[in-house]
C-alpha cells in the first residue's frame, strides 16, 4: 500500500536543464495535483488533473507541463529550469469531487535546487 | 496582504504546555482545513471545519466564521507534536483550488 510516491526526493540542476518529477499513485485516486512550497508562503497549486487525459491550470503554471496518460501517473515536466524553480515540490491525489484535504494523499516531497 | 495569515510563525514550548496557533483569513468561506508537515516533509489533514469545533485526542480546531478567524490547541502537548501546522481555505467560488497560510513551525521540548 504505497500511496503516493514522488521521486526524486531530491535533486540538483543547472539553470536550461530540464527533467520530469515523477508521481504515482496505486489508490485508483481520479484527482492529482502538483503543489510547490517556498519558504514564508503557503503551498501553491501548480497544475492539476481531474482524470486520465485532462489536465489544468493552477495558479503557478509557468514553467511547468504536465500529461495524464494514465490514473495512476501524472509528472510534471521542468522545461527550462531557472532559479525561480527552486523548491519543494509536492504531490497530491484524492477521489474525484472530494475537493476536502481529508480525502487528500501528499506525497514525501521533492526538493529541487536550481543553480 | 496574505488572504490566510497564520501567527506565531514559530513557536517553541515545553512538553506539556497548551498551545494555541491561529488562522486569519480575508475571504469568505465554505470551509477550513488545519494540516499537519512532518519534518520529514509528509502531509497529514487534521481537520475540516466549516463552523463550530471539532476534537481530535489532544487537538482541538474551531471557527469563527463572522470574525474570519480560527484555532488549533493542542492539549498536553508532547515532542511528537512539533511539526509544521498548516492552515488552508477554500472561498465559496473556487473549485480545487485552496489558499493556503505559510504555516506555524512548532517545537515541543522535552
Amino acid at each position: 500500500n504505497a500511496g503516493v510516491t514522488q521521486t526524486p526526493k531530491f535533486q540538483v540542476l543547472k539553470t536550461g536543464q530540464s527533467m520530469t518529477l515523477q508521481c504515482a499513485q496505486d489508490m485508483n485516486h481520479e484527482y492529482m495535483s502538483w503543489y510547490r512550497q517556498d519558504p514564508g508562503m503557503g503551498l501553491r497549486l501548480i497544475h492539476y488533473s481531474v482524470g486520465a487525459g485532462i489536465t489544468d491550470q493552477g495558479e503557478v503554471p509557468n514553467g511547468y507541463n504536465v500529461s495524464r496518460s494514465t490514473t495512476e501517473d501524472f509528472p510534471l515536466r521542468l522545461l527550462s529550469a531557472a532559479p525561480s524553480q527552486t523548491s519543494v515540490y509536492f504531490c497530491a491525489s484524492s477521489y474525484s469531487g472530494t475537493v476536502s484535504l481529508l480525502g487528500y494523499t501528499f506525497g514525501s516531497g521533492t526538493r529541487l535546487t536550481v543553480v | 496582504k496574505n488572504e490566510v495569515e497564520q501567527s506565531p510563525q514559530n513557536l517553541t514550548a515545553q512538553e506539556g504546555e497548551f498551545i494555541t496557533i491561529n488562522c486569519s483569513y480575508s475571504v469568505g468561506i465554505s470551509a477550513l482545513h488545519w494540516l499537519q508537515q512532518h519534518p520529514g516533509g509528509g502531509i497529514v489533514s487534521l481537520f475540516m471545519l466549516s463552523s463550530g469545533k471539532k476534537k481530535h485526542g489532544r487537538l482541538i480546531a474551531t471557527i469563527n466564521i463572522q470574525e474570519k478567524h480560527s484555532s488549533l490547541h493542542i492539549t498536553a502537548s508532547h515532542p511528537r507534536d512539533s511539526a509544521v501546522y498548516i492552515c488552508a481555505v477554500r472561498g465559496y467560488d473556487s473549485n480545487y483550488q485552496l489558499i493556503w497560510g505559510a504555516g506555524t513551525k512548532l517545537i515541543i521540548k522535552p
